[in-house]
């Protein structure tokens, strides 16, 4: 069973419009992360999160707010779509973002076609 | 900024060949960062596959090695024979503290088919 659970699989949307990327983790971990890998690129970090507080952030746009209502639950919201924004949207976590060697586990991804 | 180089795009190795994926970084901060090779094989997410935190260091998982070589700042990923459920995304990537917390910085990544 997949441990970390990320909603949809694939999405399609308007420019201008709004959506929610959820993700979920039942590993007990305390940090929850979110990458995203555009056409022919690396994946590329956003944020990060340790027990529900953001610790990093390398995302210039203010359109993409991150929303953690438990410590399992990092969810994605992107408001004002661009086609630019059409990715697959990874979610991961790990036991802590301070520690050494950290290992991060990764969702599915959320592939998002804005159109 | 930290970076990961992986030069092939992609790579096609017979079956029961020799396989080298070539992997160099750039690292800004003081320490020596953490190096991984992650996969993801098609319709699964990324997985870990290998990982070294120590320079000098060789790591090994289902027949992969990579050796952290801080002196040509290399982490080539290699197999002696390679197989068809081998095909997958290889990913390079690096972590340390330069951002203040340990993230990931991954490779553009490449991609593996192994021809029966």
């Amino acid at each position: 069973d997949p441990k970390i659970i990320q909603k949809p699989k694939y999405l399609v949307a308007v420019t201008g419009s709004e959506k929610i990327l959820i993700c979920e983790q039942y590993l007990g971990h305390n940090a929850m992360y979110w990458y995203r890998q555009s056409a022919k690129k690396p994946l590329e970090f956003m944020f990060s999160y340790s027990y529900q507080k953001l610790m990093d952030n390398q995302t210039a746009s203010s359109r993409f707010q991150p929303q953690s209502s438990k410590k399992n639950h990092l969810d994605l919201q992107i408001t004002a779509l661009k086609p630019d924004d059409s990715a697959t949207y990874f979610c991961a976590s790990s036991q802590d973002t301070m520690i050494s060697g950290n290992t991060l586990y990764f969702g599915e991804g959320s592939r998002l076609i804005v159109v | 900024g930290d970076s990961v180089t992986q030069t092939e795009g992609q790579v096609t190795v017979s079956e029961s060949k020799s396989l080298i994926i070539n992997c160099t970084y750039s690292a800004t901060s003081i320490g020596y960062p953490n190096l991984f090779w992650y996969v993801r094989y098609p319709g699964e997410g990324l997985q870990l596959l290998l990982k070294v935190i120590t320079a000098g260091q060789k790591g090994s998982s289902r027949g992969f090695e990579a050796t952290y070589n801080k002196e040509a700042t290399s982490f080539h990923l290699q197999k002696a024979s390679v197989q068809e459920s081998d095909s997958a995304v290889y990913y390079c990537a690096l972590s340390d503290l330069s951002s203040g917390s340990w993230q990931l910085i991954f490779g553009s990544g490449t991609q593996l088919t192994v021809m029966p």
